[in-house]
Protein backbone atom coordinates (compact mmCIF):
# COMPACT_ATOMS: atom_id res chain seq x y z
CA UNK A 1 0.00 0.00 0.00
CA UNK A 2 1.10 3.36 -1.14
CA UNK A 3 1.76 6.11 1.46
CA UNK A 4 0.49 8.51 -1.28
CA UNK A 5 -3.06 7.78 -2.75
CA UNK A 6 -3.57 7.95 -6.49
CA UNK A 7 -6.96 6.71 -8.26
CA UNK A 8 -6.11 3.62 -9.78
CA UNK A 9 -7.70 4.72 -13.16
CA UNK A 10 -8.59 7.79 -15.19
CA UNK A 11 -10.00 8.18 -18.79
CA UNK A 12 -10.55 10.56 -21.44
CA UNK A 13 -11.36 11.18 -25.29
CA UNK A 14 -9.00 13.04 -27.49
CA UNK A 15 -9.09 16.87 -26.77
CA UNK A 16 -10.60 16.74 -23.05
CA UNK A 17 -9.03 18.11 -19.85
CA UNK A 18 -8.58 15.45 -17.06
CA UNK A 19 -7.11 15.58 -13.47
CA UNK A 20 -5.03 12.87 -11.33
CA UNK A 21 -5.31 13.81 -7.40
CA UNK A 22 -2.76 12.67 -5.39
CA UNK A 23 -3.53 12.35 -1.12
CA UNK A 24 -0.79 12.53 0.90
CA UNK A 25 -0.60 13.13 5.05
CA UNK A 26 0.44 15.64 7.21
CA UNK A 27 3.91 13.75 7.19
CA UNK A 28 4.74 14.75 3.45
CA UNK A 29 1.96 17.13 1.54
CA UNK A 30 0.55 18.18 4.44
CA UNK A 31 3.46 19.35 5.83
CA UNK A 32 4.02 21.81 2.93
CA UNK A 33 6.80 19.35 0.75
CA UNK A 34 6.52 19.35 -2.49
CA UNK A 35 4.38 17.59 -5.02
CA UNK A 36 6.50 15.99 -8.31
CA UNK A 37 4.70 14.13 -11.00
CA UNK A 38 6.42 11.72 -13.27
CA UNK A 39 4.90 9.97 -16.55
CA UNK A 40 5.95 6.41 -17.27
CA UNK A 41 5.27 5.35 -20.66
CA UNK A 42 4.36 1.08 -21.50
CA UNK A 43 8.00 -0.64 -21.18
CA UNK A 44 9.74 2.52 -20.05
CA UNK A 45 11.35 4.41 -17.09
CA UNK A 46 9.74 7.42 -15.09
CA UNK A 47 10.44 9.99 -16.62
CA UNK A 48 9.63 13.57 -14.71
CA UNK A 49 6.69 15.97 -15.76
CA UNK A 50 6.56 18.32 -13.19
CA UNK A 51 8.32 19.03 -10.11
CA UNK A 52 8.27 21.43 -7.16
CA UNK A 53 4.33 21.30 -7.41
CA UNK A 54 3.80 23.33 -10.58
CA UNK A 55 7.05 23.34 -12.28
CA UNK A 56 7.55 21.88 -15.86
CA UNK A 57 10.93 20.44 -17.42
CA UNK A 58 12.63 21.96 -20.42
CA UNK A 59 10.47 19.82 -23.27
CA UNK A 60 7.70 19.15 -20.93
CA UNK A 61 4.45 20.57 -22.97
CA UNK A 62 2.22 23.51 -21.05
CA UNK A 63 -0.69 20.99 -21.41
CA UNK A 64 0.65 19.69 -18.29
CA UNK A 65 0.28 21.12 -15.25
CA UNK A 66 0.40 20.53 -11.13
CA UNK A 67 -1.33 22.35 -8.32
CA UNK A 68 -1.57 21.71 -4.97
CA UNK A 69 -3.63 22.71 -1.68
CA UNK A 70 -3.63 20.75 1.70
CA UNK A 71 -2.62 17.67 2.09
CA UNK A 72 -3.76 16.80 -1.81
CA UNK A 73 -1.96 17.86 -5.77
CA UNK A 74 -3.68 17.73 -8.75
CA UNK A 75 -1.77 16.93 -12.12
CA UNK A 76 -4.06 18.56 -15.05
CA UNK A 77 -3.86 17.74 -18.54
CA UNK A 78 -5.47 19.43 -21.18
CA UNK A 79 -6.12 18.79 -25.08
CA UNK A 80 -5.46 14.55 -24.34
CA UNK A 81 -3.47 12.84 -26.80
CA UNK A 82 -3.24 9.21 -27.75
CA UNK A 83 0.20 9.45 -26.91
CA UNK A 84 -0.14 10.54 -23.22
CA UNK A 85 -1.35 7.52 -22.45
CA UNK A 86 0.41 5.83 -19.73
CA UNK A 87 0.94 5.51 -15.84
CA UNK A 88 1.35 8.07 -13.64
CA UNK A 89 3.18 9.39 -10.20
CA UNK A 90 3.41 11.40 -8.00
CA UNK A 91 6.19 11.93 -5.44
CA UNK A 92 7.03 13.19 -2.23
CA UNK A 93 9.05 14.14 0.54
CA UNK A 94 7.66 12.05 4.10
CA UNK A 95 9.38 13.33 7.42
CA UNK A 96 8.53 10.40 9.06
CA UNK A 97 10.55 8.26 6.30
CA UNK A 98 13.41 10.61 6.09
CA UNK A 99 12.47 9.76 2.33
CA UNK A 100 10.96 10.13 -0.65
CA UNK A 101 7.31 8.22 -0.93
CA UNK A 102 5.68 7.89 -4.08
CA UNK A 103 1.92 7.28 -5.23
CA UNK A 104 0.72 4.07 -6.44
CA UNK A 105 0.35 5.33 -9.78
CA UNK A 106 -2.56 5.89 -12.05
CA UNK A 107 -3.32 4.58 -15.38
CA UNK A 108 -4.65 7.08 -17.61
CA UNK A 109 -6.62 5.73 -20.79
CA UNK A 110 -7.74 7.85 -24.08
CA UNK A 111 -10.76 6.40 -25.39
CA UNK B 1 23.60 14.60 -22.03
CA UNK B 2 23.56 12.50 -19.06
CA UNK B 3 22.79 9.45 -19.37
CA UNK B 4 22.63 6.24 -16.21
CA UNK B 5 22.84 2.68 -16.99
CA UNK B 6 22.29 -0.36 -14.71
CA UNK B 7 23.34 -3.30 -14.78
CA UNK B 8 24.06 -6.83 -12.97
CA UNK B 9 22.55 -10.34 -12.71
CA UNK B 10 18.87 -10.62 -13.71
CA UNK B 11 18.35 -13.80 -11.41
CA UNK B 12 19.18 -13.88 -7.92
CA UNK B 13 18.53 -17.02 -5.79
CA UNK B 14 16.34 -16.56 -2.16
CA UNK B 15 17.95 -15.53 0.94
CA UNK B 16 21.21 -14.31 -1.24
CA UNK B 17 22.93 -10.95 -2.32
CA UNK B 18 21.38 -8.68 -4.92
CA UNK B 19 23.85 -6.56 -6.24
CA UNK B 20 23.67 -3.91 -9.25
CA UNK B 21 25.77 -1.04 -10.36
CA UNK B 22 24.78 2.04 -12.30
CA UNK B 23 27.45 3.56 -14.60
CA UNK B 24 26.92 7.36 -15.14
CA UNK B 25 27.95 9.44 -18.45
CA UNK B 26 27.70 12.98 -19.36
CA UNK B 27 28.27 14.04 -15.70
CA UNK B 28 30.42 12.66 -12.51
CA UNK B 29 29.03 11.23 -9.31
CA UNK B 30 31.27 13.26 -8.12
CA UNK B 31 29.44 16.38 -8.52
CA UNK B 32 28.98 17.98 -5.42
CA UNK B 33 25.33 18.98 -6.27
CA UNK B 34 23.71 15.89 -6.18
CA UNK B 35 22.73 12.49 -4.22
CA UNK B 36 22.37 8.94 -6.72
CA UNK B 37 19.58 7.14 -6.17
CA UNK B 38 18.21 3.40 -6.25
CA UNK B 39 14.02 2.75 -6.61
CA UNK B 40 12.73 0.11 -7.57
CA UNK B 41 9.01 -1.45 -9.16
CA UNK B 42 7.55 -4.82 -8.36
CA UNK B 43 5.84 -6.07 -12.02
CA UNK B 44 2.49 -4.27 -12.05
CA UNK B 45 2.96 -2.20 -9.39
CA UNK B 46 3.66 1.34 -8.04
CA UNK B 47 7.56 2.71 -7.18
CA UNK B 48 9.28 2.60 -4.03
CA UNK B 49 12.24 4.78 -2.57
CA UNK B 50 15.24 2.39 -1.97
CA UNK B 51 18.16 4.98 -1.07
CA UNK B 52 20.13 7.78 -1.87
CA UNK B 53 24.18 8.07 -1.23
CA UNK B 54 26.08 11.29 -2.20
CA UNK B 55 29.80 10.93 -3.63
CA UNK B 56 31.66 11.60 0.03
CA UNK B 57 29.70 7.79 1.21
CA UNK B 58 26.49 9.70 3.17
CA UNK B 59 23.70 7.68 2.41
CA UNK B 60 20.29 7.50 3.55
CA UNK B 61 17.86 4.19 3.27
CA UNK B 62 14.41 3.61 3.23
CA UNK B 63 13.64 2.44 7.19
CA UNK B 64 12.09 -0.50 5.71
CA UNK B 65 14.74 -2.03 3.63
CA UNK B 66 17.88 -0.89 5.47
CA UNK B 67 18.83 -3.43 7.20
CA UNK B 68 19.24 -5.17 3.69
CA UNK B 69 20.63 -2.27 1.92
CA UNK B 70 24.04 -1.28 1.04
CA UNK B 71 25.32 1.44 -1.06
CA UNK B 72 28.48 2.62 -2.21
CA UNK B 73 30.28 4.74 -4.57
CA UNK B 74 33.43 4.49 -7.11
CA UNK B 75 34.25 7.79 -8.64
CA UNK B 76 37.29 6.39 -10.43
CA UNK B 77 34.84 4.29 -12.24
CA UNK B 78 31.83 6.59 -11.95
CA UNK B 79 29.90 4.31 -10.63
CA UNK B 80 27.47 3.53 -7.80
CA UNK B 81 26.31 0.25 -6.60
CA UNK B 82 23.20 -1.17 -4.33
CA UNK B 83 23.52 -4.36 -2.47
CA UNK B 84 20.46 -5.71 -1.28
CA UNK B 85 20.85 -9.04 0.99
CA UNK B 86 18.46 -11.95 2.12
CA UNK B 87 16.24 -11.77 -0.96
CA UNK B 88 12.99 -12.97 -1.18
CA UNK B 89 10.44 -13.43 -3.75
CA UNK B 90 8.65 -9.93 -2.92
CA UNK B 91 12.32 -8.10 -4.05
CA UNK B 92 11.60 -9.08 -7.56
CA UNK B 93 11.37 -5.60 -9.28
CA UNK B 94 12.55 -3.32 -12.15
CA UNK B 95 15.44 -1.73 -10.65
CA UNK B 96 16.63 2.01 -11.55
CA UNK B 97 19.05 3.99 -11.05
CA UNK B 98 18.42 7.86 -10.78
CA UNK B 99 20.15 11.29 -9.93
CA UNK B 100 18.34 13.07 -7.16
CA UNK B 101 17.72 17.05 -7.31
CA UNK B 102 17.25 18.94 -4.39
CA UNK B 103 16.46 22.36 -3.21
CA UNK B 104 15.00 24.44 -0.29
CA UNK B 105 11.46 25.78 -1.03
CA UNK B 106 10.18 29.48 0.37
CA UNK B 107 9.44 27.79 3.56
CA UNK B 108 12.43 26.19 4.13
CA UNK B 109 12.13 22.73 3.64
CA UNK B 110 14.15 20.42 2.32
CA UNK B 111 12.45 19.26 -1.12
CA UNK B 112 13.76 16.49 -3.36
CA UNK B 113 13.12 14.72 -6.76
CA UNK B 114 14.41 12.62 -9.48
CA UNK B 115 15.49 14.05 -12.85
CA UNK B 116 17.34 11.82 -14.49
CA UNK B 117 16.23 7.98 -14.24
CA UNK B 118 18.43 4.73 -15.75
CA UNK B 119 16.26 2.52 -18.32
CA UNK B 120 15.82 -0.01 -15.31
CA UNK B 121 16.85 -3.88 -14.98
CA UNK B 122 14.85 -6.81 -14.43
CA UNK B 123 15.76 -9.08 -11.65
CA UNK B 124 14.08 -12.11 -10.54
CA UNK B 125 14.47 -13.84 -7.24
CA UNK B 126 13.38 -17.29 -7.49
CA UNK B 127 15.49 -20.86 -6.96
Amino acid sequence: QSVLTQPPSVSGAPGQRVTISCTGSSSNIGAGFHVHWYQQLPGTAPKLLIYGNINRPSGVPDRFSGSKSGTSASLAITGLQPEDEADYYCQSYDRSLSGSVFGGGTKLTVL
Amino acid sequence: QLQLQESGPGLVKPSETLSLTCTVSGGSVSSGSYFWSWIRQPPGKGLEWIGHIYYSGSNNYNPYLKSRVTLSVDSSKNQFSLKLGSVTAADTAVYYCARREHYYDSSGYYEEYFHHWGQGTLVTVSS
